[in-house]
């Protein structure tokens, strides 16, 4: 499969602390994005990295990747409640892939009080 | 939020009937994009579109079929629904190849 894998599956912080999670992937990309999911809701898109980036920020998040381990994370700083989350990397492959992304099963964030 | 909407958004319908989704974009995107969401397998392409009647295969498109007429529609047709296509379907829009994707809301499917 092509597909990003997510890494842990599960993640239990308190507000305040990082959460940081993990992406892998098999092929050659174009570029890596990542989505959140709050519960019963269609999917948000974070960040976009390219592959010829290292690192990309967005507000509290930030995105890296190293094409020579295939491999990105997500780190999130200071977490809050409202990041309860599912979170979902998608790399788009670089060749035959057309416009399509391929989800993982996503890391399920849980930010407690 | 992009201008996505999907109807309907729940529905249970019985075994070896036909059903149809609709997806609706007010955003004028090219390309327009299916997918199901299952426990354990998270986000999967069934069908996409990159235009008007232009179409595409995904990773899970047995027993489903696509239209897209106008550029603001795209319809998912299960042409005689069985209960492995219960599920959560969403649909997705992008504007360019490798863009980000916006995401519909998301229609809740049961096949009894």
């Amino acid at each position: 499969s092509q597909q990003g894998e997510e890494d842990p599956q599960a993640l239990s912080i308190q507000e305040g602390e990082n959460a940081t999670m993990n992406c892998s992937y098999k092929t050659s990309i174009n570029n890596l994005q990542w989505y959140r999911q709050n519960s019963g809701r269609g999917l948000v898109h974070l960040i976009l990295i390219r592959s010829n980036e290292r690192e990309k920020h967005s507000g509290r998040l930030r995105v890296t990747l190293d094409t020579s381990k295939k491999s990105s994370s997500l780190l999130i700083t200071a977490s809050r409640a409202a990041d309860t989350a599912s979170y979902f990397c998608a790399p788009r492959i670089l060749t035959g892939g057309g416009n399509k992304l391929t989800f993982g099963t996503g890391t399920q964030l849980k930010v407690e009080l | 939020d992009a201008g996505i909407t999907q109807s309907p958004r729940h529905k249970v319908t019985e075994t070896g009937t036909p059903v149809t989704l609709r997806c609706h974009q007010t955003e004028n995107h090219r390309y327009m994009y299916w997918y199901r969401q299952d426990p354990g397998h998270g986000l999967r392409l069934i069908h996409y579109s990159y235009g008007v009647k232009d179409t595409d295969k995904g990773e899970v498109s047995d027993g489903y079929s696509v239209s897209r007429s106008k550029t603001e529609d795209f319809l998912l047709t299960l042409e005689s629904a069985t209960s492995s296509q219960t599920s959560v379907y969403f649909c997705a829009i992008s504007d360019g190849v490798g863009d980000e994707q916006y995401f519909g809301p998301g229609t809740r499917l049961t096949v009894t």
